[in-house]
């Protein structure tokens, strides 16, 4: 089956420990993308790439990093630095950058304690 | 930032009733898309509209977009229990981010 898995569904972690994210797509897609999502919120663009070896900051980089050393996987770390990392993150991916559906994860409920 | 601002920010109907959901963006877009998000899920693609285009029809949603007033909309018809949903647009515009609006929580009822 083609399609975006993020994994873990749910993830617990203790306040100052960094946590990576697995976000993995299997469509072929160039572009990848990693939203966060509080309660009742829009999403909110984190980092954002166009293609291997590339990524670009989104709206609220600040206390997160990403890799995508292959195209099929762009995972997510949320580093100490991020004051407030308990949310729900959302890996998505579209075929190119411009004017194209995004197909989006599950997502991974993060929760810092 | 968010882009686009959804009104309302909830909306109860009764099954068999039409919903209608707006957006409002800020900049310039190439296209305004719709999704939809179940609780706690992640989001399924509704349908996309380009920026030359007025009107799009998809089975029950039909989407509108004016530039000129920087806003869509969503008319949902004949509405079902299952229709409960969030519904968001999202924008992709001259620096190519596609970014969400805040959404329109709608709850169809029996």
């Amino acid at each position: 089956d083609g399609g975006i898995t993020q994994s873990p569904k749910y993830l617990f972690r203790k306040e100052g420990q960094n946590v990576t994210l697995s976000c993995e797509q299997n469509l072929n897609h160039d572009a990848m993308y990693w939203y966060r999502q509080d309660p009742g919120q829009g999403l909110r663009l984190i980092y954002y790439s166009q293609i291997v070896n590339d990524f670009q900051k989104g709206d609220i980089a600040e206390g997160y990093s990403v890799s995508r050393e292959k195209k099929e996987s762009f995972p997510l770390t949320v580093t100490s630095a991020q004051k407030n990392p308990t949310a729900f993150y959302l890996c998505a991916s579209s075929i190119n950058f411009m004017n194209t559906e995004a197909f989006f994860g599950q997502g991974t409920r993060l929760t810092v304690v | 930032s968010q882009q686009g601002e959804e009104d309302p920010q909830a909306l109860s109907i009764q099954e068999g009733e039409n919903a209608t959901m707006n957006c409002s963006y800020k900049t310039s877009i190439n296209n305004l898309q719709w999704y939809r998000q179940n609780s706690g899920r992640g989001l399924v693609h509704l349908i996309l509209i380009r920026s030359n285009e007025r009107e799009k029809h998809s089975g029950r949603l039909r989407v509108t977009l004016d530039t000129s007033k920087k806003s869509s909309s969503l008319l949902i018809t004949a509405s079902r229990a299952a229709d409960t949903a969030s519904y968001f647009c999202a924008t992709t515009g001259t620096a190519s981010k596609l970014t969400f609006g805040t959404g329109t929580r709608l709850q169809v009822t029996l």
